[in-house]
């Protein structure tokens, strides 16, 4: 068990310039999900995903986001066209689903800052 | 609209002073509430789940409650490394596992 990874852990970008991250979950963990936190506020729920199916997506979310779980692994997040607001720490979550048992282990994070 | 409040945002102790933080929610359906630490730069680390009103846990210094409508992470004789944000989370149901996170409190205990 070697924990949530998120890659990278800091990145800059300039204002209408497309990032993507990284999260690899811990092996077998079936659930996985994205949140972004800016400074002084809790966790904002952005997707997840069950296995490779996505299975809900914040409404707040706009269309400039996007996330993949290919085969159910490793996942992505794109934001396109990168705004100053965008700039936060983008956490990943994992999960393994055991009957009504779930305990959420987060990734150290990626500070995204957009100039 | 589930929604989930701490208070106090911010708390300082000296060491040693006991105190509980509060975290009030509002769900349709409470599929579980959740306690998490975070410390500066890093993710938030799990403590504990509580499913129903009545439970309670239990981990060194802390001790989480749950009522039917708020949940109380008590801090006994707290020391300088417990400082932290404390964040609280519900997970609702039915039909959806998101959790929804508050704001969190910002504990500094003092030695």
């Amino acid at each position: 068990d070697t924990g949530v990874s998120q890659d990278p852990r800091h990145k800059i970008t300039k204002r209408g310039q497309n990032v993507t991250f990284r999260c690899d979950p811990i092996s077998e963990h079936n659930r996985l999900y994205w949140y972004r936190q800016t400074l002084g506020q809790g966790p904002e729920f952005l997707t997840y995903f069950q296995n490779e199916a996505q299975l809900e997506k914040s409404r707040l979310l706009s269309d400039r986001f996007s996330a993949e779980r290919p085969k159910g692994s490793f996942s992505t997040l794109e934001i396109q066209r990168t705004e100053q607001g965008d700039s936060a720490m983008y956490l990943c979550a994992s999960s393994l689903v055991s009957g009504l048992n779930e305990k959420l282990f987060f990734g150290s994070g990626t500070q995204l800052s957009v100039l | 609209e589930d929604q989930v409040t701490q208070s106090p945002e911010a708390l300082r102790l000296q060491e040693g002073e006991s105190s509980s933080l509060n975290c009030s929610y509002t769900v349709s359906g409470l599929r579980g509430l959740f306690w998490y630490r975070q410390d500066p730069g890093k993710g938030p680390e799990f403590l504990f789940t509580l499913y129903s009103a009545g439970e309670e846990k239990e981990k060194e210094r802390l001790k989480a409650t749950l009522t039917k409508k708020e949940s109380f992470l008590h801090i006994t004789a707290p020391k300088p490394e417990d400082s932290a944000t404390y964040l609280c989370a519900v997970q609702a149901s039915p039909g959806t596992y998101k959790y929804i996170f508050g704001t969190g409190t910002r504990l500094k205990v003092l030695a």
